[in-house]
């Protein structure tokens, strides 16, 4: 099945600092999304991004479906931005594979105040 | 809100037992999804349903079962319970239309089940 990197696995930040977050994937994806998990367990829905970029306040995100890989932008970085932010996949809807999402590890972000 | 929701939020229960976990997807959505989040095995994708049928299996035990009904709501049911089955269940939906090399579209996640399992 696909696999899903993320990087890095932990990343620790003071309020304000911008930080990038990867995700890599093995094969062509259909539908990538991109989800903060706050410290409630909540699973947040950031963007559905399997290609091109899009800009949602102080979040952005690029996928370039081509080179597999999708990139998270947090900019001025807020206490309230800590949490876990997980990567999914999904390739073409298949006869056993369905549209199930693949999801990477996840980055655990901290930002201290 | 995004729209799914998941009955109830918080289950203990003892080994062996039975529960049944519900979940409501977003009004107009076919596509049924349940996934288990374990500190071990991390996020992962257990069953989906479209319009009552099942479309897709994971790593789905067999004392884990699920169904999709008329109304289009699911119900997971988990039995012979062990310990290892603590874990955050979520349920998601979409309108996902089947059909090889289709479309795909966006996953919502409800809030979650959190069942521990003592």
């Amino acid at each position: 099945g696909i696999q899903v990197e993320q990087s890095p696995p932990d990343l620790i930040l003071q309020e304000g600092a911008n930080s990038t977050l990867r995700c890599n994937f093995s094969d062509s994806v259909n539908n990538l999304q991109w989800f903060h998990q706050n410290p409630w367990g909540q699973l947040i829905n950031l963007f559905y991004i399997p290609s091109g970029t899009k800009q949602n306040g102080r979040l952005s995100a690029t996928t370039v479906a081509t080179e597999r890989y999708s990139l998270l932008y947090i900019s001025s970085s807020q206490t309230t931005d800590s949490g876990v932010y997980f990567c999914a996949v999904a390739t073409k809807w298949g006869e056993t594979s369905g549209s199930r999402l693949t999801f990477g590890e996840g980055t655990q972000l901290t930002v201290n105040p | 809100d995004s729209g799914v929701t998941q009955t109830p939020k918080h289950l203990i229960t003892a080994t062996g037992q039975r529960v049944t976990l519900r979940c409501s997807p977003r009004s107009g959505d076919l596509s049924v999804y349940w996934y288990q989040q374990s500190l071990d095995q991390g996020l992962q994708f257990l069953i989906q349903y479209y319009n009552g049928e099942e479309r897709a299996k994971g790593n789905i035990l067999e004392r884990f079962s699920a169904q999709q009904f008329p109304d289009l709501h699911s119900e997971l049911n988990l039995s012979s319970l062990e310990l290892g089955d603590s874990a955050l269940y979520f349920c998601a939906s979409s309108v996902s239309t089947p059909g090889w090399g289709s479309r795909q579209e966006t996953q919502y996640f409800g809030p979650g089940t959190r069942l521990l399992v003592l």
